[in-house]
């Protein structure tokens, strides 16, 4: 079964530091990978799609890597602001089971 | 493009009654359509995978016949949570999946309390 860990659980930041979110999986045949932004009591809005043939893709502040061998993601923030705080999931699509496999997320607080 | 809507947003119920909520794309049509629920502080779990016009496909645990999930059409997909208890309070999140494979469109959820 596809277990999907994100560390740290929770960040707290001072605002305009830079921030490395981790995203690992047990089982490293994942087709492709996503990372999500979840404001409070609100749906996922799509921040990154990383492609089984891609290894990162880049978007504004956010740049997200996969590495397929190791079945590990993370998720750069660039000089991070308030507006930044959420929580942040990351998920992977299997190879197989056709289905997403979702992380715990990591809660950021970004201090202003 | 690609969006999804869900409907109701927020639902209080009592408990013993039972709940529909929408999931619909608005400019595409899905061919699979994904239901989700979301415990507070929790990530979002499966609950079952439904094609249009054939019968859902549940993960293991959920109960098939407490939450029943409709397909009927490539752009509408009901879940109902029938004889809905407290513990059935949660967070319910539809996502929807058309041409493109391995790729899911999330629907802003709907959250529900059951008194």
């Amino acid at each position: 079964k596809q277990e999907v860990t994100q560390i740290p659980a929770a960040l707290s930041v001072p605002e305009g530091e830079n921030l490395v979110l981790n995203c690992s999986f047990t089982d490293s045949a994942i087709y492709n990978l996503q990372w999500f932004r979840q404001d409070p009591g609100k749906g996922l809005t799509s921040l990154l799609l990383i492609q089984s043939s891609q290894r990162e893709q880049t978007s504004g502040r956010l740049n997200a890597s996969l590495d397929k061998s190791s079945g590990r993601s993370t998720l750069y923030i660039a000089a991070s602001q308030p507006g930044d705080s959420a929580t942040y999931l990351c998920a992977g699509y299997m190879e197989y089971g056709n289905k997403l496999v979702f992380g715990a997320g990591t809660i950021l607080r970004v201090k202003s | 493009g690609a969006v999804v809507s869900q409907h109701p947003s927020r639902v209080i119920c009592k408990s013993g009654t039972s709940v529909k909520i929408e999931c619909r794309s608005l400019d595409f049509q899905a061919t699979t359509m994904f239901w989700y629920r979301q415990f507070p502080k929790q990530s979002l779990m499966l609950m079952a995978t439904s094609n249009e016009g054939s019968k859902a496909t549940y993960e293991q645990g959920v109960e098939k016949d407490k939450f029943l999930i409709n397909h009927a059409s490539l752009t509408l997909s009901t879940l109902t949570v029938t004889s809905a208890h407290p513990e059935d309070s949660s967070f319910y999140i539809c996502s929807a999946s058309g041409d493109q494979p391995a790729t899911e469109y999330f629907g802003p959820g709907t959250r529900l309390l059951v008194l």
